[in-house]
């Protein structure tokens, strides 16, 4: 068990739709990653927070947008569903805030999307 | 850009064989390596790391050397277990923005008894 929780497990919606997943780090950190891992693209980097502010952006779409609260956890919006959205989304946590060296992510368990 | 390329899978060993799966990357400045594992069901785990030329990661077994000449991070087991079945990835992050990690494909490996 990394720590790093998320929910929901799975998640079964239509094209079209919006949905909300959440992650709540591992106690004491506070930098939370979101990546989306599909057969055809692998694992990306989406977006990450650090303390509440945007820290760094990957390949995410427009359509995305996430945010981080004052108590750390996250959130991970995802609005105007396309069934190439279907996907294992992936919030990994660490330290954070260094920028001279390499912070540890620690990985929740996962939400499959599956949109249809 | 920055890229992880790793050998395809999926890789079936038998129980003991010596394993090896390659890796090579693409990177400006000097990246730090990692191997993740993931197990079915799992999230990733960060395996081992190096984070300079000629660094030796290792873990349960698994290594693997930093090697800039060649710009690989292989990673080798000398005897697999059952256990070991799972899923790969090779990553590096850089000095433009270390907390940013990107990841190879994944190789999937299998051990049979």
């Amino acid at each position: 068990d990394s720590g790093v929780t998320q929910t929901p497990k799975h998640l079964i919606t239509a094209t079209g739709q919006r949905v909300t997943l959440r992650c709540s780090p591992r106690s004491g950190d506070l930098s939370v990653y979101w990546y989306q891992q599909s057969l055809d693209q692998g694992l990306q980097f989406l977006i990450q927070y650090y303390n509440g502010e945007e820290r760094a952006k990957g390949n995410i779409l427009e359509r995305f947008s996430a945010q981080q609260f004052p108590d750390l956890h996250s959130e991970l919006n995802l609005s105007s569903l396309e069934l190439g959205d279907s996907a294992l989304y992936f919030c990994a946590s660490s330290v954070g805030g260094s920028r001279s060296s390499y912070n540890e992510q620690f990985f929740g368990p996962g939400t499959r999307l599956t949109v249809l | 850009g920055d890229s992880v390329t790793q050998m395809e899978g999926p890789v079936t060993l038998s129980e003991e064989a010596f394993l090896t799966i390659n890796c090579t990357y693409t990177a400006t400045g000097y990246p730090s390596l990692f191997w993740y594992v993931q197990y079915p069901g799992e999230g990733l785990q960060l395996l081992l790391k190096a984070t300079k030329a000629d660094d030796k990661g290792s873990n349960k077994g698994f290594e693997a050397t930093y090697r800039k000449e060649t710009t690989s991070f292989h990673l080798e087991k000398g005897s697999v277990q059952v256990s070991d079945s799972a899923v790969y990835f090779c990553a590096l992050s850089t000095g433009t923005s270390y907390d940013k990690v990107i990841f190879g494909p994944g190789t999937s490996l299998s051990v049979i008894p």
